[in-house]
């Protein structure tokens, strides 16, 4: 099992990004597949969730602004994040869980994202 | 939101020595089908978040025994029988039942 991130950088305020991870061992279809991401210096946040059946859950702090996607054909999880803030700026990691209630079983080594001008 | 509590913010401890972490959560940890689910995790320094514990006492794949998870309800404990150099980093306690899923906000265990 690996997840391989990418689509990190630096971007302004109000600016869009997409961050793509890359799954092999498994198919990203039939996992509960999570955004989990880490402020500089600080702790987990959860971000968003896509169940195996497609359902979609997101935290109220990027309701709206944030949409996570797969691509069966791909393998590949994604979060599409729009009007970004300051406050978004973290290192993104991709996880997988079997279920939501036990947590994640494999994460991927995560990427920076910084919004700053 | 579930508020997970964890105490202490920080813990020094002695190689070979016990040390012990709790977590607190606001709402009971108790699922539908009756048992409870408390998560745990490791993260090194500079490295990503790994699994120790699910549904408060069971240890992942590769997890040494000196680790335990206990607790019931609302209130968790965390165990290391003799903590080693490799232990050190934050550990952090997860709910996964009520959403938004919440994190605890870690503790530091180092070495004295």
């Amino acid at each position: 099992v690996q997840l391989v991130e990418s689509g990190g950088g630096l971007i302004q305020p109000g600016g869009s990004l997409r961050l793509s991870c890359a799954a092999s061992g498994f198919s990203v279809s039939t996992f509960y597949m999570s955004w989990v991401r880490q402020a500089p210096g600080k702790g987990l946040e959860w971000v968003s969730v896509i169940y195996s059946g497609g359902t979609t859950k997101y935290a109220d702090s990027v309701k709206g602004r944030f949409t996570i996607s797969r691509d069966n054909s791909k393998n590949t999880l994604y979060l599409q994040m729009n009007s970004l803030r300051a406050e978004d700026t973290a290192v993104y990691y991709c996880a997988r869980a079997v279920a939501t209630i036990i947590g994640p079983d494999y994460w991927g080594q995560g990427t920076l994202v910084t919004v700053s001008s | 939101d579930v508020v997970m509590t964890q105490s202490p913010l920080s813990l020094p401890v002695t190689l070979g020595q016990p040390a012990s972490i709790s977590c607190r959560s606001s709402q009971s940890l108790v699922y539908g089908d009756g048992n409870t689910y408390l998560n745990w995790f490791h993260q090194r320094p500079g490295q990503s978040p790994r699994r120790l514990i699910y549904k408060v006492s069971s240890r992942d794949s590769g997890v040494p025994d000196r680790f335990s998870g206990s607790g019931s309800g609302t209130d968790f404990t965390l165990k290391i029988s003799r903590v080693e150099a490799e232990d050190v980093g934050i550990y952090y306690c997860m709910q996964g039942i009520h959403w938004p899923l919440t994190f605890g906000g870690g503790t530091k265990v180092e070495i004295k």
